[in-house]
């Protein structure tokens, strides 16, 4: 079975730039998480959908961050303008409904940097 | 911001030693993880508990979930060079999870 997939596995931009990062979950989980992963700040939850609609993007870090999530297979999660601070490996998650054992699906991470 | 103060951050070990590391909380939490994560890779589940006072085994690891529900440990025993990575403890409630800092495991053969 194809876990989650995240695309790109590495991105190196200039500050300013847009960033888009993708994630297709698992089919049939109906959580999908974005997860922020630094040195400094460990795994930080940033936003989690449940049936595509965002219900807590509280760790979203400022307005440049958006996600998306337009079905059941696909999310996006933006950042524009990037800035070098937003340099970190980003993951995305995904959980099927019920939760079940409470056990995290995790993708390989998309490490972004931004010079 | 993270909720959860794991500890300690780094452990360097020969192999063949045991390893113990935990996880405190201000909040309870109904169910604590353990995540492991490899290099270049995302985490990976150890270890679920989900009752206050639950002893758990998987091989060579132990996890506790704390009485009070605020902190569980996490202990690896005769440890191997393969166990290297990031350990993750995780606390969960309803839908939110938060995780520790990460305890980064070094191990010598």
């Amino acid at each position: 079975d194809a876990g989650v997939i995240q695309s790109p596995r590495h991105e190196v931009t200039e500050m300013g730039q847009e960033v888009t990062l993708r994630c297709k979950p698992i089919s049939g989980h109906d959580y999908l998480f974005w997860y922020r992963q630094t040195m400094m700040r460990g795994l930080e939850l940033l936003i989690y959908f449940n049936n595509n609609v965002p219900i807590d993007d509280s760790g979203m870090p400022e307005d440049r961050f958006s996600a998306k999530m337009p079905n059941a297979s696909f999310s996006t999660l933006k950042i524009q303008p990037s800035e070098p601070r937003d340099s970190a490996v980003y993951f995305c998650a995904s959980i099927p409904e019920g939760r079940g054992t409470g056990e995290l699906f995790f993708g390989e991470g998309s490490r972004l940097t931004v010079l | 911001g993270q909720q959860l103060n794991q500890s300690p951050q780094s452990m360097f070990i020969q192999e063949g030693e045991d390893v113990s590391m935990n996880c405190t909380s201000s909040s309870i939490f109904n169910t604590w993880l353990w995540y492991k994560q490899d290099p270049g890779e995302g985490p990976v589940l150890l270890i679920a508990l989900y009752k206050a006072g639950e002893l758990t085994s998987n091989g060579r690891l132990t996890a506790q979930f704390g009485i009070t529900r605020k902190d569980s440990f996490l202990n690896i025993s005769a440890s191997i060079p393969s166990d290297v990575g990031i350990y993750f403890c995780a606390g969960l409630n309803n839908n939110d999870m938060r995780f520790g800092a990460g305890t980064r495991l070094t191990v010598k053969p």
